[in-house]
């Protein structure tokens, strides 16, 4: 079992530009979550996949937004980067039938130049 | 509202020293809590979990106590070891599996 695997491992942007990371769940699991954790910071939950629906949302603005594809894996997107984006950003899997159980991806690291 | 509040760090530590890492909350429902620990340049390991108040989880040494009339969850080492030098996070998750996290507590731990 690969566990959750995140893609790209780092990542350098300009200011304005766009950019798309990837999560792949681990197997069986059905629900995506992803966070943002800012140096020096505890993660901060950005939003959750279910059934390729947004399920829940964070408090981050509609720059950023997701995908979640059949096979469960998903996407984050970014539009009009700011350096405040820059962070660590990752990917958590779950099974939606429990509520106590996340597995957390090495992450993305994220820095706008 | 859902929050958590951990020890300010950073803390630093002889071998074989004990270990109190204090974690807070404040929670709507029943809360599950944890603590998971994060090595330079990686993700979040859970390192482990309660989900009832009184719940003790426990793991490579490490334990902490699910207390709900102080809204605490300590984690504590008997004796650590260079090996547990990272980043701390207490965590706490409600319904739905959105997981709110503490800033951290980094840990160095020095022969």
């Amino acid at each position: 079992d690969a566990g959750v695997t995140q893609s790209p491992t780092h990542l350098i942007k300009t200011r304005g530009q766009q950019v798309t990371l990837r999560c792949s769940p681990k197997s069986g699991h059905d629900t995506v979550s992803w966070y943002q954790q800012a140096l020096g910071q505890g993660p901060q939950f950005i939003f959750q996949y279910y059934e390729e629906e947004e399920r829940q949302r964070g408090n981050f603005p509609d720059r950023f937004s997701g995908h979640q594809f059949p096979n469960y894996s998903s996407e984050l997107n970014v539009n009009a980067l700011l350096l405040g984006d820059s962070a660590l950003y990752l990917c958590a899997s779950s099974p939606l039938s429990s509520d106590t159980e996340a597995f957390f991806g090495q992450g993305t690291r994220l820095t706008v130049v | 509202g859902n929050s958590v509040t951990q020890m300010e760090g950073p803390v630093t530590l002889s071998e074989e020293a004990f270990l109190t890492i204090n974690c807070t909350y404040t929670a709507t429902g029943y809360p599950s809590l944890f603590w998971y620990v994060q090595y330079p340049g990686e993700g979040l390991q859970l390192l482990l979990k309660a989900t009832k108040a009184d719940d003790k989880g426990s793991n490579k040494g490490f334990e902490a106590t699910y207390r709900k009339e102080t809204t605490s969850f300590h984690l504590e080492k008997g004796s650590v070891q260079v090996s547990d030098s990272a980043v701390y996070f207490c965590a706490l998750a409600n319904t739905g599996n959105q997981f709110y996290f503490g800033t951290g507590t980094s840990l160095t731990v020095i022969p």
